[in-house]
């Protein structure tokens, strides 16, 4: 079965700061992986997402994210935070095969200090 | 750019009664669509997949009785909670793929918090 972890649940960033938020996933093949955000209110919406190919995916808002295969890893990155930024982070797999189904991380909230 | 919307935004509701919401995908049609369930400061999980003209399928330990689900049309599935309970209280929270792209064109509401009091 596929899953997938955020090791940090809340992660505290100054403004102007960089930052990464960790996800490892585990799936059978080759993953399909996305990156979600949060915000009061609001709907998900999606920053960024890996297929194949190149695995540095460049996303909206200023993210990236890194597909490490041999660490089971897809880390978001943004090398400096805006306040707007704060928010709750998911990562998710994908199985196209499933319909589109995804699988969710458990989050990590993001505080941007002043 | 493709919306999908959810109806109500919040509902309160007595212990007992049934309560139904809505998903709607505005400018496209989905034949699938999906219900989430968010726990506060916690994950989406997902419970069940809305099919057009079928039966939905849900997520193991989901029960089906409990959350009925109709996809009546190309553009709306209800997600109904029957006989609800203080533990049903969560934000529910719709999302529909849109249809011919990848796996990546998968549009969320913006989710229903239900209260049952």
């Amino acid at each position: 079965a596929q899953s997938v972890t955020q090791p940090d649940i809340h992660i505290t960033v100054s403004e102007g700061a960089s930052l990464e938020l960790r996800c490892n996933y585990s799936y059978g093949a080759t993953p399909y992986l996305f990156w979600y955000v949060q915000s009061p209110g609001q709907g998900l919406q999606l920053l960024l997402k890996y297929f194949s190919g190149d695995t540095l995916v460049q996303g909206i808002k200023g993210f990236e994210a890194e597909f490490k295969r041999s660490q089971s890893s897809f880390n978001l990155r943004k090398p400096s935070v805006h306040w707007s930024d704060a928010a709750e982070y998911f990562c998710a797999v994908g199985k196209k095969a499933a319909g589109n189904k995804l699988t969710f991380g458990g989050g990590t909230r993001v505080l941007v200090k002043p | 750019g493709a919306v999908v919307s959810q109806h109500p935004s919040r509902v309160i509701c007595k212990s007992g009664t049934s309560v139904k919401i809505e998903c709607r995908s505005l400018d496209f049609q989905a034949t699938t669509m999906f219900w989430y369930r968010q726990f506060p400061k916690q994950s989406l999980m997902l419970m069940a997949t809305s099919n057009e003209g079928s039966k939905a399928t849900y997520e193991q330990g989901v029960e089906k009785d409990k959350f009925l689900i109709n996809h009546a049309s190309l553009t709306l599935s209800t997600l109904t909670v029957t006989s609800a309970h203080p533990e049903d209280s969560s934000f529910y929270i719709c999302s529909a793929p849109r249809p011919g792209g990848s796996t990546d064109t998968q549009y969320f509401g913006p989710g229903t918090r239900l209260t049952v009091l």
